[in-house]
């Protein structure tokens, strides 16, 4: 039981590349979410999926796309990586967007 | 817009003492508060999670209490332990149901 699992867990980018970053899980939760990470500040909400098939923006949705590509799985696509973009990306799951939210272990990306 | 607020220097406490931390909000009546651990290079890990008609919930050895006439919360710690040094972290949920996190203040227990 892995719980929520991210790839990669390091990624360094050009500006203008494009990536995917993955994310599943094996709990059985409906609600899935992307979040950055960035020093000084608190986890903000990119893309949120709230079951499969559904995904709706978060506070900062610019410059990312989402595909929640079945109950286990949800992924963050950078398609033109800009600087502003350096960050650390987290999933995280949760059963109600009030109760409890599982994370995974990040992806720390650097755009140069 | 709804805005939260963790004392952002780290929190040095000897061992064994009670650590306090505090999150305060403005411009949001949530119905929840949560509480989250983070350790270097990790993601954040649920402690706790207290009701706007709480008061105080406990688990071992962490309280927490919500007062929603002051708009905080205070994290407390007994008996502290080295092993407690990280950040810890909190969120409330706001009227679309989604999570505002404060920036987290480092805890750090000398021995």
């Amino acid at each position: 039981n892995a719980g929520v699992t991210q790839t990669p867990k390091f990624q360094v980018l050009k500006t203008g590349q494009s990536m995917t970053l993955q994310c599943a899980q094996d709990m059985n939760h409906n609600s899935m979410y992307w979040y950055r990470q960035d020093p000084g500040m608190g986890l903000r909400l990119i893309y949120y999926s709230a079951s499969e098939g559904t995904t709706d923006k978060g506070e900062v949705p610019n410059g990312y796309n989402v595909s929640r590509l079945n109950k286990r799985e949800f992924s963050l696509r950078l398609e033109s990586a800009a600087p502003s973009q350096t960050s650390v990306y987290f999933c995280a799951i949760g059963g109600l967007p009030q109760e409890t939210q599982y994370f995974g272990p990040g992806t720390r990306l650097l755009v140069l | 817009s709804q805005k939260i607020e963790q004392n952002s220097e780290a929190l040095n406490i000897q061992e064994g003492k009670t650590a306090t931390l505090t999150c305060n909000y403005t411009n949001y009546s949530p119905a929840y508060l949560q509480w989250y651990r983070q350790d270097p290079g990790r993601g954040p890990v649920f402690l706790l999670l207290i009701r706007e008609n709480e008061k105080e919930k406990r688990k071992e050895r962490l309280k927490v209490t919500f007062d929603t006439t002051l708009k905080q919360s205070l994290f407390h710690i007994t008996a502290s332990q080295p092993a407690d040094s990280a950040t810890y972290l909190c969120a409330l949920a706001d009227s679309n149901y989604q999570l505002i996190w404060g920036a987290g203040t480092k805890l750090i227990i000398k021995p």
